[in-house]
């Protein structure tokens, strides 16, 4: 069955510190990749996606994602995180073929002030 | 962002309650969805509407009854719920199901089953 994996399913880090989350999918297929972002008390909001093109995707508020295909991988990074960051993030992905979005676990991030 | 609005945003309700989650888009999508998001679990797609017809149902036990009037808007009925079924249920729109697009979330609502 299709996948999608998140390692870590709690990240602390304090405001300055670089973040990178990984998500890898099992899929052999043509996918579309997301990074979602739930912040506390708010709904899912999407932080950035890919479909084609540049594998190194930019989104909101200075997150960025890298997708290498050969390892079946979606990372989000960012250089310095805030405060503000505290939230769950998800990785989800949509096989080309059909049009189901799978989620992953989701990874909840504490920033420390 | 008001795209997606769900009511109520908090549920309590008892195993032999009749109750109904509402959403509304206002993105003038033509799919909408319902999912169950509960701790530690991926999102749980449960339903999946295309222009206002059922396309999906992933083995969703029929306690949990889903209408679609129309593109705008998706309602979940529930009837005799068990204690697990407690959950945030997501409704999300996007502008076709039959392909990979973006999904846009409302913010859900927090079902207690008593």
């Amino acid at each position: 069955a299709q996948s999608v994996s998140q390692h870590n399913h709690h990240v602390i880090l304090s405001e300055a510190a670089s973040l990178e989350l990984g998500c890898n999918y099992s899929y052999g297929g043509t996918v579309n990749l997301f990074w979602y972002v739930q912040y506390p008390g708010q709904h899912l909001q999407l932080l950035l996606k890919y479909f084609s093109g540049d594998p190194l995707v930019k989104g909101i508020k200075g997150f960025e994602a890298e997708f290498i295909k050969s390892k079946f991988s979606f990372n989000l990074r960012k250089p310095s995180v805030q405060w503000s960051d505290t939230a769950e993030y998800f990785c989800a992905v949509i096989p080309r073929s059909q049009g189901n979005l799978i989620f992953g676990k989701g990874t909840k991030l504490s920033v420390k002030p | 962002e008001t795209g997606v609005t769900q009511t109520p945003r908090h549920l309590v309700m008892g195993m032999t309650n009749k109750k109904s989650l509402k959403c509304e888009q206002h993105l003038g999508h033509n799919a909408m969805y319902w999912y169950k998001q509960s701790a530690k679990k991926p999102l749980e797609l449960m339903f999946v509407y295309s222009l206002e017809e059922r396309v999906e149902n992933n083995s969703v036990p029929s306690r949990f009854s889903p209408e679609c009037p129309n593109s705008s808007h998706l309602f979940l009925h529930l009837h005799t719920l068990q204690p697990e079924d407690s959950a945030l249920y997501l409704c999300a729109s996007s502008q076709d199901a039959r392909g990979p697009d973006t999904q846009y979330f409302g913010p859900g609502t927090r079902l207690t089953v008593l």
